[in-house]
């Protein structure tokens, strides 16, 4: 299976900040990885795919990027709600596998 | 409106069998695939298995044969079964619809079963 590196485990950031979360995948995955936002008892909403790809109704603020097989996901002008766990996953091959997870809080 | 709820119970004894339902509305599922994933408590999500929309199966191997996925499309249900269950299968378990394209990714899920594996 391929395994996705998720860092950090968690972060602190302001309102109005600039946060980069990475996933690191164990092979090469050619864009096929996606991020996802999960608020405290909820279930998981799908921000990017494709790497690069925003999903219908998110924020412009949310961006996704990549480099080899490091991934990025940007979250610019920090707003209150965007205080939550976020995963990423491999979409390229059987099984999806997700990263651990990087909590984001709001100081 | 895309919807999906799961049901089933919230306790499960041990080596016991559990058995999750998802009803969609305001999609085919002969159209899109469902997925299920699950999340263990303050954990992170694992893929179990689809249903395709053509009406087959795939699992995840870490499931061996445990795990089965069926459907009632003229009910617009989902069914996963998992035998031999054991205390680390306590999770929350969502059903989820895939995006028509790529696979894997996808755009709308149920809010979850909790189910809790008990001695």
């Amino acid at each position: 299976d391929i395994q996705m590196t998720q860092s950090p485990a968690s972060l602190s950031a302001s309102l109005g900040e600039t946060v980069t979360i990475e996933c690191l995948a164990s092979e090469d995955i050619y864009s096929n990885l996606a991020w996802y936002q999960q608020k405290p008892g909820k279930s998981p909403q799908l921000l990017i795919y494709d790497a690069s790809s925003l999903q219908d109704g998110v924020p412009s603020r949310f961006s996704g990027s990549e480099s080899g097989t490091q991934y990025s996901l940007e979250i610019n002008s920090l707003q209150s709600e965007d205080a939550a766990t976020y995963f990423c996953q491999q979409h390229h091959d059987y099984p999806p596998t997700f990263g651990g997870g990087t909590k984001l809080e709001l100081k | 409106q895309v919807q999906l709820k799961e049901t089933g119970p919230d306790l499960v004894q041990l080596t016991q069998t559990l058995s999750i339902t998802c009803t969609v509305s305001g999609f085919s599922l002969t159209t899109y695939n469902v997925h299920w994933v699950r999340q263990p408590p303050g954990k992170g999500l694992e893929w179990m298995g689809a249903m395709w929309n053509g009406g087959g199966t795939d699992y995840n191997s870490a499931f061996k044969s445990r795990l089965s996925i069926s459907r009632d499309t003229s009910k617009s249900q989902v069914f996963l079964k998992m035998n031999s269950l054991q205390t680390d299968d306590t999770a929350k378990y969502f059903c989820a619809r895939q995006i028509a394209a790529p696979l894997y990714v996808m755009d709308a899920w149920g809010q979850g079963a909790s189910v809790t594996v008990s001695s």
